[in-house]
Parts: structure tokens; C-alpha cells; sequence
């Protein structure tokens, strides 16, 4: 596609709950990250990924999640056992190069009741 | 989460008023810059970016200016206009550290007509 896709857009799961988010990259950026954003806040980073590896993981929360990417393309972020301080838009962005402009989806949406 | 500090949360200016929002930034190593533009509701959205090499960088009717001595970054819009409401996001590329790419909590501006 022309941009970076997410999926689901919405995502509403019972505390307690797996969840597992989507993002499509541009064809051909080697650079991925991931980041949580609450209400009226800024941009909390949680993972990044260049081409299939993750040199930084050092944001992401807890255990309770994780992320991968294969082929060099799609990336899933799974959050397990969901509560409700998971609640927030996750974001997905993409770069061809690390130091070159990244471009985000529109977020995913998770509200854990 | 790790974050860049901005030095104001919010900023009011009239329709056809020059803006000007600043940015500290935490990491000396940082060598790559991104101002991004959010709307309600959708994801960040590129504006202009700068390198560690530049103090200065024009786009269309705006300019990111650079001081690595006191690690401050600041983006000016001309001829402020109601579209140009939105939050904005400073962002900085810690090399030194993988690679991520960490934004500050961002700066609320409106616009008045």
C-alpha cells in the first residue's frame, strides 16, 4: 500500500484477554517501530526493528509483551493477559533507512474493560 | 518512558502570526531530528526534519532551527493558519543507543481566527 496500515483499527477485549495488533510497512522500509500512546500524551516508545532484528526492546513494559517481524515486512505486537492500564493507541511506523523520515499508520485503538 | 522535554505545553497565537515551538532534547549523541504534526484522532504526520550537520533546514512555510550547544530544537510556522492547530511533536534519533527514535510529550497549539 501507499502507507503504513494497522490492524484492527478498534480493538475492544475483556482484562485478561491475548491480543495481537498488526502493522503493514511501506514496501521496501527496513525500519519498524512500535509506540503506545495514551490520552492527551506523548509517544511512549516500546520496540524498534531493523529488517527483522530488534536492536532496542527496551521499552516495551513488561513480559506480558513482545513483538516480531518476518521477512523483513509485517510486524505483530501481542500483548498477553490484558489489563486495563493497556488501554491506549498503539502505533506503528516505518523508515527505508534508520535515519530517514518515518511514516506512521493510524494507530490501533485497544480498550481493555 | 524514555522522552524529549518541551519547554511549552501549550501555545495560543492568532491567524497570521508567526508560532514558534521549542524543544529540549536529552541525548548529546542524537544526530538525527523530526518535527511531526498531530491531528485528533490519526497518527503523527512528517513535517520537516534536520541533521546533527545543519543548523537550519526550510520547508514550506516552516523552519527547523538547531543548537547542539544547548541541545534545543525549535520549528517555526509563518502566517500561522486554523490548520495548523494540532499537537506537535519533537523527536531525536539516539544512535548511540540502537537507533530508536524518542519523542518529547508535544506542544498543543490553536490557532484563533
Amino acid at each position: 500500500g501507499a502507507g503504513v496500515s494497522q490492524s484492527p483499527s478498534n480493538k475492544v477485549t475483556e482484562k485478561g484477554k491475548d491480543v495481537e495488533l498488526r502493522c503493514d510497512p511501506i514496501s521496501g522500509h527496513t525500519a519498524l517501530y512500535w509506540y503506545r500512546q495514551s490520552l492527551g500524551q506523548g509517544l511512549e516508545f516500546l520496540i524498534y526493528f531493523q529488517g527483522n532484528s530488534a536492536p532496542d526492546k527496551s521499552g516495551l513494559p513488561s513480559d506480558r509483551f513482545s513483538a516480531e517481524r518476518t521477512g523483513g515486512s509485517v510486524s505483530t505486537l501481542t500483548i498477553q493477559r490484558t489489563q486495563q492500564e493497556d488501554s491506549a493507541v498503539y502505533l506503528c511506523a516505518s523508515s527505508f533507512q534508520p535515519n530517514t523520515e518515518a511514516f506512521f499508520g493510524q494507530g490501533t485503538r485497544l480498550t481493555v474493560v | 518512558g524514555e522522552s524529549v522535554g518541551l519547554h511549552l505545553p501549550t501555545l495560543s497565537v492568532q491567524e497570521g502570526d508567526n508560532s514558534i515551538i521549542n524543544c529540549a532534547y536529552s541525548n548529546s549523541a542524537s544526530d538525527y531530528f523530526i518535527w511531526y504534526k498531530q491531528e485528533s484522532g490519526k497518527g503523527p504526520q512528517f513535517i520537516i526534519d534536520i541533521r546533527s550537520n545543519m543548523d537550519k533546514r526550510q520547508g514550506q512555510r516552516v523552519t527547523v532551527l538547531l543548537n547542539k550547544t544547548v541541545k534545543h530544537l525549535s520549528l517555526q510556522i509563518a502566517a500561522t493558519q486554523p490548520g495548523d492547530s494540532a499537537v506537535y511533536f519533537c523527536a531525536e534519533k539516539w544512535n548511540n543507543q540502537g537507533g530508536k527514535l524518542i519523542f518529547g510529550q508535544g506542544t498543543e497549539l490553536s490557532v484563533k481566527p
